[in-house]
This record gives C-alpha cells, sequence and structure tokens, in this order.
C-alpha cells in the first residue's frame, strides 16, 4: 500500500523520559512534516524538511529534535518529556509545490502521566 | 488575527441533504491555496479538496465543491447528498506564498454529523 505510516500508533510514557516516533512515506514525495493536534483538536506544524534539510521550524521547544535519514523517512525525538506533550502527533508529506496537498500518516497518541 | 477562521464548531444535516461548512481566510498574499481535511473519528486526516487562488473555477471532487469568494476571503466546503460516513470533524487550511514548503495553518474545525 502507498501510504504514510508512523509508528507507534499509542505510546504511554512517564515524565521525565525520552521517546522516538518514526515515519516513512513510499509516496516519492520530497517534503516531510511533523504535525500536532492537541486536546481541542487544533493542529499546528512543527518541522518541515524538504530532501533531508530543514526548512521550517516552528517555535518548538528544543526537547522536540526531528531527524531526517533520507526523503522517504522523518523521525521525532522528545527528551525530557512533559505533561503538556500529550497530544496526537500526525506525519505527513507532500511535493514541495504549493498545490501538492499534504498526505498524513493515521497519528500516534502521545499520553505522558 | 486568525489566519483561518471556522465559525460553525458543530453542525447538522440530514441524510441526502446539501450542507455548507464556512472557512474565512487572512491573507495579504496573491498566492496561496486553500485545503480541507476530513478527520473521521477513527483519527486520520483525509485529503478533500483543493483551491488554488488564481484557478477561475470553483474545485469539484465528486460531492465535494468549493465555493470560493475571493473578494469575501471565503472558501466554503459544499458536501451534497450527504451520508452517514460523513459525520467526521472538518478542517479548512491555508498555504501562503509560493515558497519554504506547503506550510499549512489550520482552522479550528467543524465537528459535522449526519441524521437519518
Amino acid at each position: 500500500d502507498t501510504a504514510v505510516s508512523q509508528t507507534p500508533k499509542y505510546l504511554v510514557t512517564q515524565m521525565g523520559n525520552d521517546k522516538s516516533i518514526k515515519c516513512e512515506q513510499n509516496l516519492g514525495h520530497d517534503t516531510m512534516y511533523w504535525y500536532k493536534q492537541d486536546s481541542k483538536k487544533f493542529l499546528k506544524i512543527m518541522f518541515s524538511y524538504n530532501n533531508k534539510e530543514l526548512i521550517i521550524n516552528e517555535t518548538v521547544p528544543n526537547r522536540f529534535s526531528p531527524k531526517s535519514p533520507d526523503k522517504a523517512h522523518l523521525n521525532l525525538h522528545i527528551n525530557s518529556l512533559e505533561l503538556g506533550d500529550s497530544a496526537v502527533y500526525f506525519c505527513a508529506s507532500s511535493h514541495l509545490q504549493g498545490n501538492s496537498p499534504l498526505h498524513f500518516g493515521n497519528g500516534t497518541r502521545l499520553t505522558v502521566t | 488575527a486568525q489566519k483561518i477562521t471556522q465559525t460553525q464548531p458543530g453542525m447538522f444535516v440530514q441524510e441526502k441533504e446539501a450542507v455548507t461548512l464556512d472557512c474565512t481566510y487572512d491573507t495579504s498574499d496573491q498566492s496561496y491555496g486553500l485545503f480541507w481535511y476530513k478527520q473521521p473519528s477513527s483519527g486520520e486526516m483525509i485529503f478533500l479538496i483543493y483551491q488554488g487562488s488564481y484557478d477561475e473555477q470553483n474545485a469539484t471532487e465528486g460531492r465535494y465543491s468549493l465555493n470560493f469568494q475571493k473578494a469575501r476571503k471565503s472558501a466554503n466546503l459544499v458536501i451534497s447528498a450527504s451520508q452517514l460516513g460523513d459525520s467526521a470533524m472538518y478542517f479548512c487550511a491555508m498555504r501562503e506564498g509560493t515558497g519554504g514548503g506547503n506550510k499549512l495553518t489550520f482552522g479550528t474545525g467543524t465537528q459535522l454529523k449526519v441524521e437519518l
């Protein structure tokens, strides 16, 4: 299946821990993103990479570090997790040109206790 | 100012009826794009339809059409012949400018419920 796949689907962890979310796309896109959806369903961009280069870096705590080993993969590592990090994290991909829709993964629900 | 405003937090529609979900936007860019996404209760984000600022025709995709009124800065989604499976959260989003990738700014969403 052609898709954006992210793992894990659910992540429950304690405050202070470090965790990673992995994302892969096989759509042949050159640009990948991380979005955060909060408890009120509001979606906000965190990062974007184009061909492994960081092109969008919103105001995100530096505990969040994206890594793109190649243009088909974009991982998100989070250090020292806090309660406020609880959210659904979506990976997405697209072509760089402006009319290319973003294709989203199914999301990772992160719960920090 | 909000870049994307969706003023209807919740909407109800009867099956087989048409429904319009409102979206207004704010930008000073000449080149921009407007997107609609559907998020069912299962959580995935599904792309529905796209309208570019220079597109002269309103976009249509099956039962979805976009009522684009540039002067009013509105990009309403029209769903015709509603089905039970259309019950979901709907998000309007905008991309501004032509460079820097597809950074989308999302609205707060409209929860649509289709009733028998």
